[in-house]
């Protein structure tokens, strides 16, 4: 069965500072994905990046930038020069390939609430 | 293109009653998920659709049911609501037309409140 973790329940950040979201994930699965959204206080979760287990490449965009590593199952999120605006609920997914019916079953984490204080 | 919309936002609802949301995915999206999110359970996936069809489903009992129409607009209905079943319920629709899993992109959410 798959598995996300973040054990990171609350973080609290000065503006300016970086920030890494941790997540771990549990899969059986050699071919799978990973996501992470941003849920402010909104509610609608926004769309960060998808990674598939074949890309252990590290990105970056702006700010952002995610480090895969499949050795340890880990899909960690930083933020570099957080602001406030970078306040909100971060959510790690994992969605493994179904084969047999094409479906799709994410799987998400518990979230991490960031709070970027001024 | 416009994004995944949810209607109503906002609800509120009785014990007993029964409650049907909808959902428009993004235009050429065929795959429609839907998912409860609540404070003690946190983001769990109830079913998806496809082409009008159940393909995957998550384990809530039966008054949790959905279905999917022609134009892949998809609808859930959850019959006798109970207290626990107060949550913000999100949509989220993707392509899924081929066997690689594709990002899904998700709607503002409808928050129902049971009383």
């Amino acid at each position: 069965a798959q598995k996300v973790t973040q054990a990171q329940t609350e973080i609290s950040v000065v503006e300016k500072e970086d920030v890494t979201l941790d997540c771990v994930y549990e899969t059986r699965d050699t071919t799978y994905y990973l996501f992470w959204y941003k849920q402010p206080p909104s509610g609608e979760l926004v769309f960060l990046i998808r990674r598939n287990s074949f890309d252990e490449q590290n990105e970056i965009s702006g700010r952002y930038s995610w480090n895969f590593q499949k050795s340890t199952s880990s899909f960690n999120f930083t933020i570099t020069a957080s602001q406030v605006v970078d306040s909100a609920v971060y959510f790690c997914a994992l969605s493994e390939s179904t084969w047999d019916n094409y479906g799709q079953n994410f799987v998400f984490g518990p979230g991490t609430r960031l709070s970027v204080l001024p | 293109k416009a994004g995944v919309t949810q209607t109503p936002r906002y609800l509120i609802k009785t014990r007993g009653q029964q409650v049907t949301l909808s959902c428009s995915p993004i235009s050429g999206h065929r795959s429609v998920s839907w998912y409860q999110q609540t404070p003690g359970q946190g983001l769990q996936f109830l079913f998806e659709y496809f082409s009008e069809t159940q393909r995957n489903k998550g384990n809530f009992p039966g008054r949790f049911s959905g279905r999917q129409f022609s134009n892949s607009r998809s609808e859930m209905n959850v019959s006798t609501l109970e207290l626990g079943d107060s949550a913000l319920y999100l949509c989220a629709s993707s392509l899924t037309d081929s066997l690689v899993v594709e990002t899904q992109y998700f709607g503002p959410g409808t928050r129902l409140l049971v009383l």
